[in-house]
């Protein structure tokens, strides 16, 4: 049972409109989710976090959104950018196990020029 | 140079066989983690050490031992390797229970 799920394994998406990347999960522990990127032939990169006190975080063009009550975050990007073509992985973390991520199983994201 | 690299970066290996990956940070991290991702499964954690003297199972170690040598280097063993243990393998470190994990750039292990 896949506590963290990335129901889209790909989205295309025109160069300068939103990329919107949807992730649920099923375990109410989770307190701290964050989003990685990864391009071929390279480790997933740090992308974007929040904890479970906000609902919100905002870094440049990457903002993520936290609904508590549904159980879901989603990852916007705006505007979209050619190189922002990229794997994007949602993680999660409950306090008592650490920083052990547990991760969904990625979105492929194109942007179109 | 790379913070976090990973020796070798692609291996083939026959059933059976006994391999080791390892990996080396320059970071300074005392954690440390092995993953393993497959298609449409993303990455599944297979040990963690939270220092030198600190290694703990993740959600799927069987088939799989480590050694911390020191707090740079983590390497991660395939006793007898099996094909299934075919996938991309990617080290990890950070520094705390809020802060990033930083990967490597990952190992590609085919085992025929």
């Amino acid at each position: 049972d896949q506590q963290v799920k990335q129901n889209s394994p790909s989205l295309s998406v025109q160069e300068g409109r939103i990329s919107i990347l949807n992730c649920d999960y099923t375990n109410s522990m989770f307190d701290y989710f964050l989003w990685y990127k990864k391009y071929p032939a390279e480790g997933p990169t740090f992308l974007i976090s929040i904890s479970s006190i906000k609902d919100k975080n905002e870094d440049g063009r990457f903002t993520v959104f936290l609904n508590k009550s549904a159980k879901h975050l989603s990852l916007h990007i705006v505007p979209s950018q050619p190189g922002d073509s990229a794997v994007y992985f949602c993680a999660a973390s409950a306090g008592e196990y650490g920083n052990k991520l547990v991760f969904g199983a990625g979105t492929i994201l194109r942007v179109k020029s | 140079d790379a913070d976090v690299t990973q020796t070798p970066r692609n291996r083939i290996t026959k059933t059976g066989k006994r391999i080791m990956l390892e990996c080396s940070q320059t970071k300074g991290h005392d954690r440390m983690y092995w993953y393993r991702q497959d298609p449409g499964l993303g990455l599944r954690l297979i040990y963690y050490s939270f220092d030198v003297k600190d290694i703990n199972k993740g959600e799927i170690s069987d088939g799989y031992s480590v050694s911390r040598q020191a707090q740079a280097k983590f390497s991660l063993s395939l006793e007898s390797a099996i094909p299934n243990q075919t996938a991309l393998y990617f080290c990890a470190t950070s520094s705390g229970r809020w802060e990033t994990q930083y990967f490597g750039p990952g190992t590609r292990l085919l085992v025929l």
